[in-house]
């Protein structure tokens, strides 16, 4: 079955540093990956995806997230924090073979500290 | 902005009203998906239609119901409503109903029940 486990509910970082939000996923087939932003009352923004293509993608706003099959893992990056990151995230696999149901991951609260 | 449009932004109704919510989906787009998004659920998938065609269904309540028009334009009645239905209600779309489509979202649709 398929599944999406964020690791972090919060993660906290000073502005300027770099970030890391974890993603785990399980998967029988070939899935595709996607990264989601919202903002406080705001929609749901893609910000990057995955679809068998190169392995390390990069999305809007400096963000970029790499796939590892072997650690069946998709964490997201940036190099440097900016106060406008401050957001929750969500790591979304669609699989292959599914009945094209998104499985959605819990989200990550990302903290900016100035 | 994502192209898909949703009415309206704003709903308080009493409990066991019913609501009706609109969604546009961008140009060209076949497929729409409706999303609930509670404080204590997080995000959840109600359902999907693919070109007037019901496609995929998650966790959508007998209460609730949606369509897919010919103009391919969604709508999702929600009726006997509860405190618990207070949610951000999403609408998305994408080309097809395919895994590697992205999809985008609309900035939702505020419910309140009182």
């Amino acid at each position: 079955a398929q599944s999406v486990t964020q690791l972090d509910s919060h993660v906290s970082v000073s502005e300027g540093t770099p970030v890391l939000l974890r993603c785990n996923y399980s998967s029988s087939y070939s899935p595709s990956l996607f990264w989601y932003v919202q903002h406080p009352n705001k929609g749901l923004q893609l910000l990057l995806k995955y679809t068998s293509a190169a392995t390390l993608v990069k999305g809007i706003n400096g963000f970029e997230a790499e796939f590892k099959k072997s650690e069946t893992s998709f964490h997201l990056t940036k190099p440097s924090a900016h106060m406008s990151d401050a957001a929750e995230y969500f790591c979304v696999v669609i699989e292959r073979n599914s009945n094209y149901q998104l499985i959605w991951g819990a989200g990550t609260k990302l903290i900016i500290k100035p | 902005d994502s192209g898909v449009t949703q009415t309206p932004k704003h709903l308080i109704t009493a409990t066991g009203q019913r609501v009706t919510l609109r969604c546009s989906p961008r140009s060209g787009d076949l497929s729409v998906y409706w999303y609930q998004q509670s404080l204590d659920q997080g995000l959840q998938f109600l359902i999907q239609y693919y070109n007037g065609e019901e496609r995929a269904k998650g966790n959508i309540l007998e209460r609730f119901s949606a369509q897919q028009f010919p103009d391919l334009h969604s709508e999702l009645n929600l009726s006997s409503l509860e405190l618990g239905d207070s949610a951000l209600y999403f609408c998305a779309s994408s080309v097809q109903g395919s895994s590697g489509n992205t999809i985008y979202f609309g900035e939702g649709s505020w419910l309140t029940v009182v």
